[in-house]
C-alpha cells in the first residue's frame, strides 16, 4: 500500500500569509496527487487534481507542485474562508489519503 | 448541479447490518464511477470500496473486504453500500464520491450519512 505523510498536522497562520503544506508518498506517484479541503461538519472539496491543476472555480491563490513522491500545496495569501483541513490524496494505485493538514488562526 | 445525497445511517450494534444509499442528480449516473469514502469522528478520510459506471470493476479495501457490498441501480440513479458484521472501528460519517471523468480524483462529493457501531 502507498503511505502518504503530510507535515505539517496543524499550521498556525494569519490572513495574508503565504502558507506551504507538504505531503510524500512512500513511493513515487507520478503526478497522481489529489489536494481537498475539508471544513467543520462538510464534505471535502477538491481543489487541485493531477498534481498542479487547479479545479475550475477554485481561486488562483491555491496552486500544486510536485511529482514522485514529494509534493507541495500552496495559498498564496491565506484569507479567512481559507482555514480548514486540507487533505492530500494519491490515485496511482487506488485510493489513499494523507492524514491532513488543518490550518487554523494565529 | 451535481448532487449526492447520502441516507441510511444511524445506531447499529456490533455484528449489525445497514444499508447506506446515494441518489444522484445533475449528471449522467451511468457513466460515472463511484466510491465510498469514510471519515472516523475526528480522523482521516478512508477510501473503503469503488464500483465502475458499468459494475464491472469493484474493489474493497481490506478493512471491509468480504463485509461490505458496493452495487448500484443506474436506472435509479443510486448507489449503495451493503454493511455487515459490523464493527466499532466502522463508526464513521461516510461519503459517496464522483469519480472524475478519465482521472481518478474524486471531483464531488456528497454530505455525508453518519453511521455508529454500539451496544
Amino acid at each position: 500500500d502507498i503511505q502518504m505523510t503530510q507535515s505539517p498536522s496543524t499550521l498556525s497562520a494569519s490572513v495574508g500569509d503565504r502558507v506551504t503544506i507538504t505531503c510524500r508518498a512512500s513511493q513515487s506517484i507520478s503526478s497522481w496527487l489529489a489536494w481537498y479541503q475539508q471544513k467543520p461538519g462538510k464534505a471535502p472539496k477538491l481543489l487541485i487534481y493531477d498534481a498542479s491543476s487547479l479545479e475550475s472555480g477554485v481561486p488562483s491563490r491555491f496552486s500544486g507542485s510536485g511529482s514522485g513522491t514529494e509534493f507541495t500545496l500552496t495559498i498564496s495569501s491565506l484569507q479567512p474562508d481559507d482555514f480548514a483541513t486540507y487533505y492530500c490524496q494519491q490515485y496511482n494505485t487506488y485510493w489513499t489519503f494523507g492524514q491532513g493538514t488543518k490550518v487554523e488562526i494565529k | 448541479e451535481v448532487q449526492l445525497v447520502e441516507s441510511g445511517g444511524g445506531l447499529v450494534q456490533p455484528g449489525g447490518s445497514l444499508r447506506l444509499s446515494c441518489a444522484a442528480s445533475g449528471f449522467t449516473f451511468s457513466t460515472y464511477a463511484m466510491n465510498w469514502v469514510r471519515q472516523a469522528p475526528g480522523k482521516g478520510l478512508e477510501c473503503v470500496s469503488y464500483i465502475s459506471s458499468s459494475s464491472t470493476t469493484i474493489y474493497y479495501a481490506d478493512s471491509v473486504e468480504g463485509r461490505f457490498t458496493i452495487s448500484r441501480d443506474n436506472a435509479k440513479n443510486s448507489l449503495y453500500l451493503q454493511m455487515n458484521s459490523l464493527r466499532a472501528e466502522d463508526t464513521a460519517v461516510y461519503y459517496c464520491a464522483r469519480k472524475s471523468h478519465g482521472n481518478y480524483h474524486f471531483d464531488y462529493w456528497g454530505q455525508g450519512t453518519l453511521v455508529t457501531v454500539s451496544s
